[in-house]
């Protein structure tokens, strides 16, 4: 049973539009929430988390809407570049559970020069 | 300053033999989780130190898995016998204190035919 989800496998967009990329979660306890980048034969690269008290967070060309009521939260990358491109997976944190992240199953982004 | 590294990077073992996978943490990160990801399945909690203390094995599937962490520092992740199920990339992370925000590794690719 997940309890984060990434509902698309992958994404392509063109150099310079925007990307976004989208995470449901089911569990109303998680507290803090991240986006991690994966290229392969890497391990994950922490990109950029919110915590439950924000609606955003923004870093860069990085972006993070989370909606609470909704358990939904996204990411959104503007301009895209080709360096872009690789598998983004979201990750939440249970308060009460010793800060172990619970993960999507990621999504590959392609930019397209 | 050195990131986590994990050694071997890949490991191809027969059913029943036994492999230990090393995590180095960044110093200073008194904890350490390991994780695993199973292919086409999203990455795993294995278990979670503390300096040298487990604070939860909960994700440990079963006890042909033990795991150490000598004198909170580095980590070994141990499988004996190794099943085919076991087959996977098993990555360590660590954080400093306090924080949500986990460091990964390359992670360990390990094949049991």
């Amino acid at each position: 049973d997940q309890q984060v989800k990434q509902n698309s496998p992958s994404l392509s967009v063109q150099e310079g539009r925007i990307s976004i990329l989208n995470c449901d979660y089911t569990n109303s306890m998680f507290d803090y929430f991240l986006w991690y980048k994966k290229y392969p034969a890497e391990g994950p690269t922490f990109l950029i988390s919110i915590s439950s008290i924000k609606d955003k967070n923004e870093d860069g060309r990085f972006t993070v809407f989370l909606n609470k009521s909704a358990k939904h939260l996204s990411l959104h990358i503007v301009p895209s570049q080709p360096g872009d491109s690789a598998v983004y997976f979201c990750a939440a944190i249970h308060a009460g559970n010793n800060r172990k992240l619970i993960w999507g199953l990621g999504t590959s982004l392609g930019v397209n020069p | 300053e050195a990131g986590v590294t994990q050694f071997p990077s890949h490991s191809v073992i027969e059913k029943g033999q036994t492999v230990t996978l090393r995590c180095d943490p960044i110093s200073g990160h008194d904890n350490l989780y390991w994780y695993r990801r199973v292919m086409g399945k999203e990455i795993k909690f294995l278990l979670h130190f503390v300096k040298e203390s487990k604070q939860d094995e909960s994700g440990m599937p079963n006890n042909r898995f033990l795991a150490e962490r000598t004198g909170g520092t580095y980590s070994t992740l141990k499988v004996q016998p190794a099943e085919l199920e076991d087959s996977g990339v098993y990555f360590c992370a660590t954080s400093p204190g306090g924080s949500g925000i986990q460091y990964f590794g390359a992670g360990t690719r390990l094949s049991v035919l």
